[in-house]
């Protein structure tokens, strides 16, 4: 069974400052993955995904991701953090069964001045 | 280009009564359709999801159902709300069934059953 794990449920960094966000997959074979945002009281939206086509992935508002199979992880970064990237992010699995995603529970980042 | 409505976008009803959270995508053309549930400060459950008009499959047991009347149309439905159905419900769509499918997300229902 495919499982997701967020490593931290919360994060807090300066704005201009580098943002990590951590995230280990378990899975049987290379999973499909994603990274959600979710600012409050909204719909998620997708940042980025990896399809195992290139290990490094670039996603919107410039996010990226690694996906490195020997440590079974899938971080997200960013460079410079913006007070506009305050919100919930998800790591996503797919598990190739009608389409169902496993979700991780969820790293609140925060952003301050 | 695709969208995914939801409404209402927030609705207080009291125990026990009924309930219809109904979701339309445009845009496309038989897409698989989710609904999920996120209660507070918890991630998100997958509730139903459907690949077509009037397929639907349950993921848990619940006081909930869902129906697809139309190829873009997904409703999710209550006779009787209970205490613990108050959450953030989402809707969701997706085109394939395959390992890169990405599933794009609706702007939600706040429900509150008081």
């Amino acid at each position: 069974a495919q499982s997701v794990t967020q490593l931290d449920s919360h994060v807090s960094v300066s704005e201009g400052t580098p943002v990590l966000l951590r995230c280990n997959y378990s899975s049987s074979y290379s999973p499909s993955l994603f990274w959600y945002v979710q600012h409050p009281n909204k719909g998620l939206q997708l940042l980025l995904k990896y399809t195992s086509a290139a290990t490094l992935v670039k996603g919107i508002n410039g996010f990226e991701a690694e996906f490195k199979k020997s440590e079974t992880s899938f971080h997200l970064t960013k460079p410079s953090a913006h007070m506009s990237d305050a919100a919930e992010y998800f790591c996503v699995s797919h598990t190739g069964t009608a389409s169902k995603l496993t979700f991780g529970t969820g790293t609140r980042l925060q952003v301050t001045l | 280009s695709q969208t995914i409505h939801q409404w209402p976008a927030t609705l207080v009803q009291p125990v026990g009564s009924p309930l219809s959270l109904e979701c339309t995508v445009e845009g496309t053309s038989n897409p698989n359709l989710y609904w999920y549930r996120q209660a507070a400060g918890r991630g998100l459950q997958l509730l139903f999801y459907s690949v077509g008009i009037g397929q639907i499959s349950s993921e848990v047991p619940q006081n909930l159902s869902a129906s697809r009347p139309q190829d873009r149309q997904f409703i999710l439905s209550s006779k009787k709300l209970l205490l613990s159905d108050s959450g953030f419900y989402l809707c969701a769509w997706s085109l394939l069934a395959g390992v890169a499918d990405t599933q794009y997300f609706g702007p939600g229902t706040r429900l509150t059953v008081l």
